[in-house]
């Protein structure tokens, strides 16, 4: 079964600084999608950004990087230039191939929470 | 704007009580969830419909009753409730079987749910 690890319950970072939340999986697939959602306090969980497993190209969204090192298992997640908005909690998540329902199962890590100091 | 709708935004109900949340997406997504997510905890799954059929369903108890109407609807029924199932209930949809555009949950808002 595949599960996911983040170990870093809570992480500080000041205003206009960089940060780097760690990631952690465990699967045998060779193909699977992984994703960073964001859930701030008004609990909405929002997609930040997302990573193909066959892709060796880091995904980029503006501020937010990740660095995929798939030999290693390890998605981490930058954040340049942090915005008093960006705190929330963070969650790694990994989507499984299609089941046999055609179904993607989705697991979450247990969840980062990122704060930003002014 | 969230494009998956949850109702209500809050709920309090006692153990004794039927009621049900309600979920609705108009993105063409054919899988939906029903997620349960505690304080400080990460969503757990507790079902999935694909193209209206349950396709997942996490050993939940039988007081927490799915029902997907159609594609764009999804139905959690709840009745004889404990104390300890309040939580967040997320409601997510994704494209399914779309090898490609790594197609991401998108959730709702969530029916913060009190049993007393």
């Amino acid at each position: 079964a595949q599960t996911v690890t983040q170990s870093q319950p809570e992480m500080s970072v000041q205003e206009a600084e960089t940060v780097t939340l760690s990631c952690t999986y465990d699967t045998s697939e060779s193909d699977y999608y992984l994703f960073w959602y964001k859930q701030p306090p008004s609990r909405q969980m929002i997609l930040v950004i997302r990573q193909e497993a066959y892709k060796q190209q880091n995904a980029t969204e503006n501020r937010f990087s990740v660095n995929f090192q798939k030999a290693a298992k390890s998605f981490s997640l930058k954040i340049s230039d942090s915005q008093l908005g960006d705190a929330a909690m963070y969650f790694c998540a990994y989507r499984s191939q299609t089941l046999t329902s055609g179904t993607y199962k989705y697991i979450f890590g247990t969840g980062t929470r990122l704060k930003v100091l002014a | 704007d969230t494009e998956v709708t949850q109702t209500p935004k809050h709920l309090v109900m006692g153990m004794t009580n039927k009621k049900s949340l309600k979920c609705e997406q108009h993105m063409g997504h054919r899988a939906m969830y029903w997620y349960k997510q505690k304080a400080k905890k990460p969503p757990e799954l507790m079902f999935v419909y694909s193209y209206e059929k349950l396709s997942i369903n996490e050993s939940v108890p039988s007081r927490f009753s799915p029902e997907c109407p159609n594609s764009s609807l999804l139905n959690l029924h709840l009745h004889a409730l404990q104390p300890e199932d309040s939580a967040l209930y997320l409601c997510a949809s994704s494209q399914d079987r779309a090898r490609g555009l790594g197609s991401p949950l998108h959730f709702g808002n969530g029916t913060r749910l009190t049993v007393t």
